[in-house]
Order: C-alpha cells, then structure tokens, then sequence
C-alpha cells in the first residue's frame, strides 16, 4: 500500500498568515493527488484535485502543488473558516489512502 | 441534488455483524463509483472500499479485506456495507461517498466528490 505522510501534524497560525502543509508519498503517485479540508463534526470537502486544480467554489487562496512522490497544499492569506484539519490522499492506486492530517489552528 | 443519507449505524458487540446503507438521491448509483470512508474518534481519515461505476469490481482495503463487504441494490439507489467479526477497533464514524470524474488539463481524476453525513458504529462489549 502507498503511505502518505503529512507535516506537520499541527501548526498554530494567525489570520492573515501564510500556512504550507507537506505531503509525502512512499512511492510515485504521479499528480493522482487530492486534498480535503474537514471542519469539526463535518464531512471533509474536496479543495484540490490532480495535486493542483482547484475544485469549483474554492477560493484562489488555496494552492496545490507537487508530483510523484512530493507535494505541498499553500494557503496564501489565512482566513477564519480556515481553520481545520486537512488531509492529503493518493487515488493512484487501490487501497486508497490519506495522510494522518494537519490541524490548522488559530494562534 | 446530490443527497447521500447513511443509516444502520448503532452500538454492536465484537465479532458481531452490522450492515450499514447509504441512500442516494439526485443521481443514479450505477453511473458512479461507491465508496466507504471511516473515521475513527479523534482520528484521521481512512478509505476502505469502492464499487466501481460499472460494478465490475469492487476493491477494500487491508484493514478490512474479508471481513467487509461493498454492494449496491441499484433497483433502490442504495449502497450497503456489510460488516463482519467487528473488532473493537472499527468503532468510527463511516461515510458514503460518490465519487466524480474531473477534467485536468488533458487528463481526467476520479475523486471523492460528494459525501454523506456519517453514520457513528461503536463496537463494545
């Protein structure tokens, strides 16, 4: 199975910061990379796709970047519905897999 | 709309069976892939199966490979889990999810797109 590792596993950030999240993959995904934002008792929510495509609705903010086995999700400006879990996950290949998240929380 | 309402959720003594549904609306069930996530309390996100659009194949995950299975009753637009030998540990909130084909450039994704509420399954004596 394809390990995905986040860091960190948690930061503490103001408003207006800007935040980066590492996602590492035990071998090459090529650009099958996605992640989600997940708010506390919520489903998690698709914000990028294909490792850098912005899913409809989210705002331009938000950047993916990466292939093969490294990449970084980029919050330019952080705001205060930003702050939440967020997950990296590899659909490359069956099982599928998330990385173990990072909490963004307010500092 | 896409809507996708789990049930079947509930407290279960381990090795005992579950069967978890998720009813779809908004869309039909066979045009898409299907699939499982849980989430155990305080803990991150984990995949573990899918029925693909066609059903042509179903895949799980190791965690849950011949204990679990995936399967759709397409004439009720409805997803199923059945779940077999539960262990104290897959006491997780489960997710139905519907998945979607976005473009990228040239290429096309299959990504988790549209996710149900959760169902919360604990396991205890």
């Amino acid at each position: 199975d394809i390990q995905m590792t986040q860091s960190p596993s948690s930061l503490s950030a103001s408003v207006g910061d800007r935040v980066t999240i590492t996602c590492r993959a035990s071998q090459s995904i090529s650009t099958y990379l996605n992640w989600f934002q997940q708010e506390p008792g919520k489903a998690p929510k698709l914000l990028v796709y294909a490792a850098s495509s912005l899913q409809s609705g989210v705002p331009s903010r938000f950047r993916g970047s990466g292939s093969e086995t490294a990449f970084t999700l980029t919050i330019s400006s952080l705001q205060p519905e930003d702050f939440a879990t967020y997950y990296c996950q590899q659909s490359y290949i069956t099982p599928w897999t998330f990385g173990q998240g990072t909490k963004v929380e307010i500092k | 709309q896409v809507q996708l309402v789990e049930s079947g959720g509930g407290v279960v003594q381990p090795g005992r069976s579950l069967r978890l549904s998720c009813a779809a609306s908004g869309f039909t069930l066979s045009s898409y892939g299907m699939h499982w996530v849980r989430q155990a309390p305080g803990k991150g996100l984990e995949w573990l199966a899918v029925v693909w659009h066609d059903g042509s194949d179903e895949n799980y995950a190791d965690s849950v490979k011949g204990r679990f299975t995936i399967s759709r009753d397409t004439s009720k637009n409805t997803l199923y889990l059945q779940m077999n030998s539960l262990r104290v540990d897959d006491t997780a909130v489960y997710f139905c999810v519907r998945d979607e084909r976005l473009s990228s450039g040239i290429s096309w994704y299959t990504v988790l797109h549209y996710w149900g509420q959760g169902t919360l399954v604990t396991v205890s004596s």
